[in-house]
């Protein structure tokens, strides 16, 4: 089975600090993706990348940025923490050729809390 | 640009009523459609989706869906509600035809009561 691996399921925070959410996925997937959900709001596309190294902006990319130095692995990061910050975050990978092509597949999510 | 209209952001039915979820897209190009389920405390996974051929697509777990394109509408039943199904639904499309990333709509959570 597809296994999108997010390191930490629940984080708490204080304003300011840097933050760090991690995505491993197994499956030799192209394409991975970091959503942000909120009651109300659904899934809101931060960033996505297509490639190693590469990264593209989502809907609402201010505040966060993106790491991709390996093809599993896709981190997001929070250079300055704050309190509008608290949310879901999912990440998901995805095929870029195949018969599956535009099914994601996610992580379990990670629940973060800025204080 | 592609967008995802989900009608209701919450649902009741009684356990073993039918079950409707409504979905309107609008997309520039022929799009693919996709529901998916998230279970509390869990990511996303897929219930089903869309892309050429035949317009009622079944899914897992007693789902179907039917692509009216005359109606830009993907809605989402099951002919009879499980205990089990009480999750939120989401309704996505893609941006592109057949590539990736989504865009979701803001779902619908479904209550089931016994």
């Amino acid at each position: 089975d597809v296994k999108v691996t997010q390191s930490s399921r629940y984080l708490v925070k204080r304003t300011g600090e840097k933050v760090f959410l991690e995505c491993v996925q197994d499956m030799d997937h192209e394409n991975m993706f970091w959503y942000r959900q909120d009651p109300g709001l659904g899934l809101r596309l931060i960033y996505f990348s297509y490639d190693v190294k590469m990264k593209e902006k989502g809907d609402i990319p201010e505040g966060y940025s993106v790491s991709r130095e390996k093809k599993e692995r896709f981190s997001l990061i929070l250079e300055s923490a704050s309190t509008n910050q608290t949310s879901m975050y999912l990440c998901a990978s995805s095929p870029l050729y195949s018969g599956r092509s535009g099914e994601l597949f996610f992580g379990e999510g990670s629940r973060l809390t800025v204080l | 640009a592609q967008s995802v209209t989900q009608l209701g952001s919450h649902v009741s039915v009684s356990e073993g009523a039918l079950v409707l979820l409504r979905c309107n897209y609008s997309s520039s190009v022929p799009p693919y459609l996709f529901w998916y389920v998230q279970y509390p405390n869990q990511g996303l996974q897929l219930l089903l989706k869309y892309t050429t051929g035949a317009t009622l697509v079944k899914g897992i777990n007693g789902f179907e869906a039917e692509f009216k394109k005359s109606e830009t509408s993907f809605h989402l039943t099951k002919p009879s509600a499980h205990m089990s199904d009480a999750a939120e639904y989401f309704c996505a499309v893609s941006r592109n035809s057949g590539n990736t990333p989504l865009v979701f709509g803001k779902g619908t959570r479904l209550s089931v009561i016994a």
